[in-house]
């Protein structure tokens, strides 16, 4: 079956530890997003990449990392500059047409900062 | 700037009764609509989507969708609401970019 996967599901880093969260699809889509989940603020986007070995940053990448060098995996790494990165971390794919194609979503994983 | 108002935080109903969630975004031409669904600790699946054409859609689990562009709302219903669909709504627009605004999300819970 076609899909993303991201690992781990539950994360615990300690304060000054970077992170590295993964996010893998089969869809063969062209674009991948990262977005962060706090209650009550719907999803605010991180980073998106449109193809391979380009990505920009979205409206909250501050203290966050990503790389793009296979189609399929677009790893996200928190780092000790995010200040408050306890969140449920959701990755996304859409085939990249840019015409407002539908995102996929990945089962998310939960960062917890002890 | 492109927004997306979801004025219900919670929403209670009974089982079997109706359900809209309302939806307001704020674009000015015609946006690419969508409805997503969270099961608690999960990931989002797509309910539905607006592009173009017929204002009324369907989607998936008996869902609809209206899209009023006098109102500049894409309210989602359902004539008859079932236990399983206690869950988080969000709606979300996009411009045909890879930019894509999410509404904060309105709580659903079925009461037995």
């Amino acid at each position: 079956d076609g899909g993303i996967t991201q690992s781990p599901k539950y994360l615990f880093r300690k304060e000054g530890q970077n992170v590295t969260l993964s996010c893998e699809q089969n869809l063969n889509h062209d674009a991948m997003y990262w977005y962060r989940q706090d209650p009550g603020q719907g999803l605010r986007l991180i980073y998106y990449s449109q193809i391979v070995n380009d990505f920009q940053k979205g409206d909250i990448a501050e203290g966050y990392s990503v790389s793009r060098e296979k189609k399929e995996s677009f790893p996200l790494t928190v780092t000790s500059a995010q200040k408050n990165p306890t969140a449920f971390y959701l990755c996304a794919s859409s085939t990249g047409s840019g015409a407002g194609d539908e995102q996929f979503f990945g089962p998310g994983t939960r960062l917890t900062v002890l | 700037a492109q927004s997306v108002t979801q004025p219900d935080i919670h929403i209670t109903v009974s089982e079997g009764a109706s359900l809209e969630l309302r939806c307001n975004y704020s674009y000015g031409a015609t946006p690419y609509l969508f409805w997503y669904v969270q099961s608690p600790g999960q990931g989002l699946q797509l309910l539905l989507k607006y592009f173009s054409g017929d204002t009324l859609v369907q989607g998936i689990k008996g869902f609809e969708a209206e899209f009023k562009r006098s109102q500049s709302s894409f309210n989602l219903r359902k004539p008859s609401v079932h236990w399983s669909d206690a869950a988080e709504y969000f709606c979300a627009h996009t411009s045909g970019t890879y930019k894509y605004i999410f509404g904060t999300g309105t709580r659903l819970k079925v009461l037995a």
